[in-house]
């Protein structure tokens, strides 16, 4: 149990276009999604937390407007990243918990590289 | 701000040697302390974590550590480490319970096992 996933994978796009990266908790509900950015050979970065039907909480340096996260459904979160720009490139990883522990179930990532 | 600090960037070690990977953390509250793996091209697994209670964790695959409360560390161990064992490792703190939830990870070690 507790499986999270990642679509796409890997998205190539180019400058100034946007990508929606999906992540789904696939056998429990999350109350709580954490999208997290890992550049290489780096630690994991916390980007924001998204609470079911409720906005996204952006950590500090994040820019929310550049980095949009909606958390629609228990199982489902999303994060576009728009107008992408080459620095942008990075390896996002989702990460989502249930409502009563604190242990984070982590995805298995998607590689963006922004041309 | 509350930060983790890991000792050792890279580790570089024979089959049957001992290990030890030093965590610290900053924050001086209650915390729930966590040890993931990341196996090469695989996403971030959890070996260990520590809510309460004992202090010496039991974790997958052999590990233990060690919850040092006046030291503010969480020390990672495995007594005989295999090839398979190659891999980064990250420690995480989160604040303890009703305070959202956020992980902070260390800067994670790069561990190779030579076989």
């Amino acid at each position: 149990g507790a499986v999270v996933s990642q679509h796409p994978s890997w998205v190539i796009c180019k400058s100034g276009t946007s990508v929606k990266i999906e992540c789904r908790s696939l056998d429990f509900q999350a109350t709580t999604m954490f999208w997290y950015r890992q550049f290489p050979k780096q630690s994991l970065m916390l980007m924001a937390t998204s609470n079911e039907g409720s906005k996204a909480t952006y950590e500090q340096g994040v820019e929310k407007d550049k980095f949009l996260i909606n958390h629609a459904s228990l199982t489902l979160s999303t994060l576009t990243v728009t107008s992408a720009h080459p620095e942008d490139s990075s390896f996002y990883i989702c990460s989502a918990s249930r409502a009563s522990g604190y242990e984070q179930y982590f995805g298995p990532g998607t590689r963006l590289t922004v041309t | 701000a509350q930060s983790v600090s890991q000792h050792n960037h890279h580790v570089i070690l024979s089959e049957a040697a001992s290990l030890e990977l030093g965590c610290n953390y900053s924050y001086g509250g209650t915390v729930n302390l966590f040890w993931y793996v990341q196996y090469p091209g695989q996403h971030l697994q959890l070996l260990l974590k520590y809510f309460s209670g004992d202090p010496l964790v039991k974790g997958i695959k052999g590990f233990e550590a060690e919850f040092i409360k006046s030291k503010f560390s969480f020390n990672l161990r495995k007594p005989s480490v295999q090839w398979s064992d190659t891999a980064e490792y990250f420690c995480a703190v989160n604040k303890g319970r009703g305070q959202g939830g956020k992980l902070i990870f260390g800067q994670g070690t790069e561990l190779s096992v030579k076989p």
